[in-house]
């Protein structure tokens, strides 16, 4: 079993609809982050976070520690929101960054 | 301020061929880590430096080696390549080591070993 596991691995979505991205963990952790990765390669990190809730536009990202999940939110999704969206955990026995295998969203106009 | 910079972006070997990839943290920032994408695969770590050190290091062979600069820069190095080393290399920097402060990536090297 992955250490991170993230769901669903796939998603297909109509503009507008509200998106939830998954990602749960099996190790303790000091720090989740949510990165983004665009056709092309280049990934953009979205949130760093260790407890609550963070905002940032459209994006919502939340952990909830003694559950070890978290999630990435969408709001009033658009076609430019079409990416693979990753979430890694630093922590486990030697304290690596541990990478989700990605979310990959397509949002249709 | 510059982001981070890995060169060169495209790159065409030939099996048993050695290359050397470079990548260029944000000013200030200390910690650089290597990646490997290949097509279809989540990003495979292969190391992390910090001030120098080698902090960590993934599950590649010693093919793979690489080394941190005086003034952070970074190169990655693979020996008598195989054509399954074909990959986006992704480089990324931050301030503290791998995972306690928000990482920057770079646009990546795509190696290509025919």
């Amino acid at each position: 079993k992955n250490e991170v596991e993230q769901s669903p691995q796939n998603l297909t979505a109509q503009e507008g609809e509200f998106i939830t991205i998954n990602c749960s963990y099996s190790v303790g952790i000091s720090a989740l982050h949510w990165l983004q990765q665009h056709p092309g390669g280049g990934i953009v990190s979205l949130f760093m976070l260790s407890s609550g809730k963070k905002k940032h536009g459209r994006l919502i990202a939340t952990i909830n520690i003694q559950e070890k999940h978290s999630s990435l939110h969408i709001t009033a999704s658009h076609p430019r929101d079409s990416a693979v969206y990753i979430c890694a955990v630093k922590g486990g026995s030697n304290y690596q960054l541990i990478w989700g295998a990605g979310t990959k969203l397509i949002i249709k106009p | 301020k510059a982001g981070v910079t890995q060169t060169p972006r495209y790159l065409i070997k030939t099996r048993g061929q050695q290359v050397t990839l470079s990548c260029s943290p944000i000013s200030g920032h200390r910690s650089v880590s290597w990646y490997q994408q290949t097509p279809g695969q989540g990003l495979q770590f292969l190391f992390e430096y910090f001030s120098e050190t080698q902090r960590n290091k993934g599950n590649f062979p010693g093919r793979f080696s690489g080394r941190q600069f005086s003034n952070s820069r970074s190169e990655m190095n693979v020996s008598t390549l195989e054509l399954g080393d074909s990959a986006l290399y992704l480089c990324a920097s931050s301030l503290g080591p791998q995972g306690n402060t928000e990482a920057f990536f770079g646009q990546g090297t795509r190696l290509t070993v025919v």
